[in-house]
């Protein structure tokens, strides 16, 4: 069974600066897909980035990106220029061939004025 | 933009008592799921529910729950004698053949 592992319950960081959460995950499968979603206090999961398995190009979106790294399965996730409203939490996914999400247990960001 | 909506936002029930969560997902995906977090700890895989039925369900979902699309626009979650240990965030979530799912801002449901 696939798991999703995410080893640092809470990271800060100071705002403008730049942060990177980890991630792995275990699988046999060679085809995935992998997400990180954030929940800020009001609870709502918001999807932030999602990475093929088959591309080797990093995904970007906008101050966030992955360092995805199949052979050693790691999906990091870079935040740049940190703001207020990026703390949240933040949750790791891997989508598996039944089309369900394997979560990890979560990063609780902490941006400092 | 079009989202997943649920209702009601937070629901308080007494243990034994049925509930239903309900959810629209968004028009044109195809596959639902209903996942909970337990407060405090990592969201779990209820249930996904693709052409009409139940896709795959996890060993949470026991007897004691069901789901149904009864009209083709809402999606529902029934509870129907809830427990102390129920209490948590329901979460909706809808994905068309992208395979990114969209989540619902969840209804956080009490049991006392």
């Amino acid at each position: 069974a696939q798991t999703v592992t995410q080893s640092q319950p809470e990271m800060s960081v100071q705002e403008a600066e730049t942060v990177t959460l980890s991630c792995t995950y275990d699988t046999s499968e060679s085809d995935y897909y992998l997400f990180w979603y954030k929940q800020p206090p009001s609870r709502q999961m918001i999807l932030v980035i999602r990475q093929e398995a088959y591309k080797q190009q990093n995904a970007t979106e906008n101050r966030f990106s992955v360092n995805f790294q199949k052979a050693a399965k790691s999906f990091s996730l870079k935040i740049s220029d940190s703001q207020l409203g990026d703390a949240a939490m933040y949750f790791c996914a891997y989508l598996d061939s039944n089309y369900q999400l394997i979560w990890g247990a979560g990063t609780k960001l902490i941006i400092k004025p | 933009e079009p989202e997943v909506t649920q209702t009601p936002s937070h629901q308080v029930t007494q243990m034994g008592q049925e509930v239903i969560l309900r959810c629209v997902p968004i028009s044109n995906h195809l596959y639902f799921y209903w996942y909970r977090q337990i407060l405090g700890q990592k969201v779990e895989f209820l249930v996904s529910f693709y052409n009409n039925e139940i896709s795959e369900k996890s060993e949470i979902f026991d007897d004691q729950f069901s789901v149904e699309r009864p009209d083709g626009s809402n999606f529902t979650l029934k509870i129907r004698s809830t427990k102390l240990e129920d209490s948590a965030m329901y979460f909706c979530a809808s994905m068309p053949r992208t395979y990114e799912q969209y989540f619902g801002p969840g209804t956080r449901l009490t049991v006392t």
